[in-house]
């Protein structure tokens, strides 16, 4: 079936980076895009940023320009979110998700929990 | 502060009809299609519909969506127990070069 599978909890320090992993299956990884989206605790869903599997083409939120980047290994069917110089207001689930075209999220992963804590 | 503007709560009673709003501006909704999200607690989102008022296969008809102007809508009829929790609505916007959520309404079954 199809599915996005992502890397286990983190807890990082205040200034460190943090690189999350969502592996695809189920589908041809190539034919769509995968976004990110991150949710603190208690709060609304926040759109990230959106990587092509196909042509590695990234386009990020203008709020985390310069912090985030994005990346795809399509021998492994896999996508990587990387945020630097984390912050307390970091903390968050982050997820994965499954786009074609600019049309929706259709598949979501499970999430990845990032706690930033001193 | 969301760009689309949802109420933070609705909530119906087994059998009813509720409708949740989403409200935003011309670079947003007003010339983008609306999609909607599911939120179970404790769980990832789920697509509910898709390009303002298409169901992904697997979606119950008693969800439909609509769009006019800058507004969208969610509707559920025939509420039912298992259909408590957070919905968002989400669109493109123009100005701001990628996605925009709402806030959130948090729907609560009596």
């Amino acid at each position: 079936q199809v599915q996005l599978v992502q890397s286990g909890a983190e807890v990082k320090k205040p200034g460190v980076s943090v690189k999350v992993s969502c592996k695809a299956s189920g589908y041809t990884f190539t034919n769509y895009g995968i976004n990110w989206v991150r949710q603190a605790p208690g709060q609304g869903l926040e759109w990230m940023g959106w990587i092509s599997a196909y042509n590695g083409n990234t386009d990020y939120a203008q709020k985390l320009q310069g912090r985030v980047s994005m990346t795809t290994d399509t021998s492994t069917s896999t996508a990587y979110m990387e945020l630097r110089s984390l912050r307390s207001d970091d903390t968050a689930v982050y997820y994965c998700a499954r786009s074609y075209r600019r049309v929706a999220f259709d598949i979501w992963g499970q999430g990845t929990m990032v706690t930033v804590s001193s | 502060q969301s760009v689309l503007t949802q109420p933070p709560s609705a909530s119906g009673t087994p059998g009813q009809r509720v409708t949740i709003s989403c409200s935003g501006s011309s670079s947003n909704i007003g010339g983008n299609s609306v999609n909607w999200y599911q939120q179970l607690p404790g769980t990832a989102p789920k697509l509910l519909i898709y390009s303002n008022y298409q169901r992904p296969s697997g979606v119950p008809d008693r969800f439909s969506g609509s769009k006019s102007g800058t507004s969208a809508s969610l509707a559920i009829s025939g509420l039912q127990s298992e259909d408590e929790a957070d919905y968002y609505c989400a669109t493109w916007d123009d100005s701001l070069n990628g996605w925009v959520f709402g806030g959130g309404t948090k729907l609560t079954v009596l």
